[in-house]
């Protein structure tokens, strides 16, 4: 059972560029967080969701920041016109659904901008 | 507004001897405290969780102790050893509505064999 799965694991942009970050979650699991961890910071939360709903995007910047998670396919966590301060490790986690369980992470994705 | 704070930043410890982290938080709506072990470029594992319900949960050589008065919690690590070395982050959330989860600060624990 393959656990969850984010790619890239490494990802350079230059400032202004696009970053695009996927996570598909374990199997049997359909609520995807996503989490950014900035260097030597514990992980800050930035949006939940479930298929095709964003249930909570109280942590996600006002700008630029964008997350879905489709029926079909990967979330996907979108940033556009990366800036410097956008460098970070970024986790997806994944739960299932009927009750609360705690998410499994997945291993980052790290975003240098240049 | 840091809503879980947890000390020291880092730890050193011989083998053999106990790793102590403590965690404190304000939301009492928390009722899910997790420790999560993380090693460099990789995420975080959950490893011990406890609920308010209990004061003390034990796996193994890992025991969370849990004050729900004084709002506090801590991971205890006992007999450790070099391969604990790792960052530990506790976490806290509620389980019902938004559920996400708040996480410390972390703790870089170094075991010095």
């Amino acid at each position: 059972n393959a656990g969850v799965m984010q790619n890239p694991r490494h990802l350079v942009r230059r400032r202004g560029q696009e970053a695009r970050l996927r996570c598909s979650p374990m199997k049997g699991h359909s609520h995807v967080y996503w989490y950014r961890q900035l260097p030597e910071e514990g992980l800050k939360f930035m949006v939940y969701l479930q298929k095709e709903n964003i249930i909570d995007e109280s942590g996600m910047p006002k700008e630029r920041f964008s997350a879905e998670f489709p029926k079909e396919g990967p979330s996907i966590l979108r940033i556009q016109q990366v800036v410097r301060g956008d460098s970070a490790a970024y986790f997806c986690a994944s739960s299932r659904t009927g009750g609360w369980t705690p998410p499994a992470f997945g291993p980052g994705t790290r975003l240098t901008v240049t | 507004q840091q809503q879980v704070k947890q000390s020291p930043q880092s730890l050193i410890v011989q083998k053999g001897g106990i790793s102590i982290i403590n965690c404190a938080y304000e939301n009492t709506a928390f009722d899910y405290f997790p420790w999560y072990q993380q090693f460099p470029g990789k995420g975080p594992a959950l490893l011990i969780a406890i609920r308010p319900d209990v004061s003390e949960k034990k796996e193994g050589r890992f025991t969370i102790s849990f004050n729900k008065s004084a709002k506090q919690f801590s991971l205890h690590i006992m007999d450790s050893q070099p391969g604990d070395s790792a960052t530990y982050f506790c976490a806290a959330s509620p389980t019902t509505g938004a559920n996400n989860l708040f996480f410390g600060t972390g703790t870089r624990l170094t075991v010095i064999p």
